[in-house]
């Protein structure tokens, strides 16, 4: 069974951009999550989709929205990048969310210059 | 507030050696708590996942512990090996309501030969 996707690896954007990104989940799973993870503030939890509805949003400004499709991928779109959302993101699928295993994709590394 | 603190923040040890991290948590109501290994640049890998009810969990060197009433957890790493320098992050869900996970900042371990 394939494992979590995430496109792309890389990036880099300028302050001001928009910026979106993707993630496949394993073949299955309806549940989404998205994290953030920053060496000063470590893995963050941005949102969980499940279903193709967001059950839950973690304490990040409204810049930072996603969607799930009916196929469960999702995206995640940032806009109005600032420096600081230079990070590490992921994206983790499962069957469930509170209590199945999450499996992880490898992560989007976000440069923001 | 749900806080979730490990300790230590760091551990150099001699393969084949054995070694405990720890984690204590105030997140309340209790749902799951889990332990992730994550190899730099990567994403996590769940370890164990352990329910109010359990004490002890064992992925093969990898052994959790649990006590809910001091709402603490340990990750003991037998016999360790190269492939165990990462970082380890305990994470714990709440019950009820929202799913919010909150996340340690993480144990980096490094094994020399």
């Amino acid at each position: 069974k394939a494992g979590v996707t995430q496109t792309p690896r890389y990036l880099i954007k300028t302050r001001g951009q928009q910026v979106t990104l993707s993630c496949s989940p394993i073949s299955g799973h309806r549940s989404v999550s998205w994290y953030q993870q920053t060496p000063g503030q470590g893995l963050q939890f941005l949102f969980e989709y499940f279903s193709e509805t967001q059950r839950n949003k973690g304490n990040f400004p409204g810049r930072f929205s996603g969607r799930q499709f009916s196929n469960s991928r999702s995206e995640m779109n940032v806009s109005t990048l600032e420096l600081g959302d230079s990070a590490l993101y992921l994206c983790a699928s499962s069957l469930e969310t509170r209590t199945a295993e999450q499996y992880f994709g490898p992560g989007t590394r976000l440069t923001v210059t | 507030k749900n806080q979730v603190e490990q300790s230590p923040q760091s551990l150099i040890i001699l393969e084949g050696k054995n070694c405990t991290l720890q984690c204590n948590y105030t997140v309340s109501p209790f749902s799951n708590l889990r332990w992730y290994k994550q190899d730099t640049g990567r994403g996590p890998v769940s370890l164990t996942i352990m329910t109010f009810s359990e004490n002890t969990k064992s992925n093969g060197r990898y052994t959790a512990t649990l006590d809910a009433d001091t709402k603490q957890s340990s990750l003991h790493i037998t016999a360790s090996q190269l492939s165990d320098s990462a970082s380890y992050i305990c994470v714990v869900i709440a019950s009820g309501g929202s799913y919010i996970p909150t996340f340690g900042r993480g144990t980096s371990l490094i094994v020399h030969p």
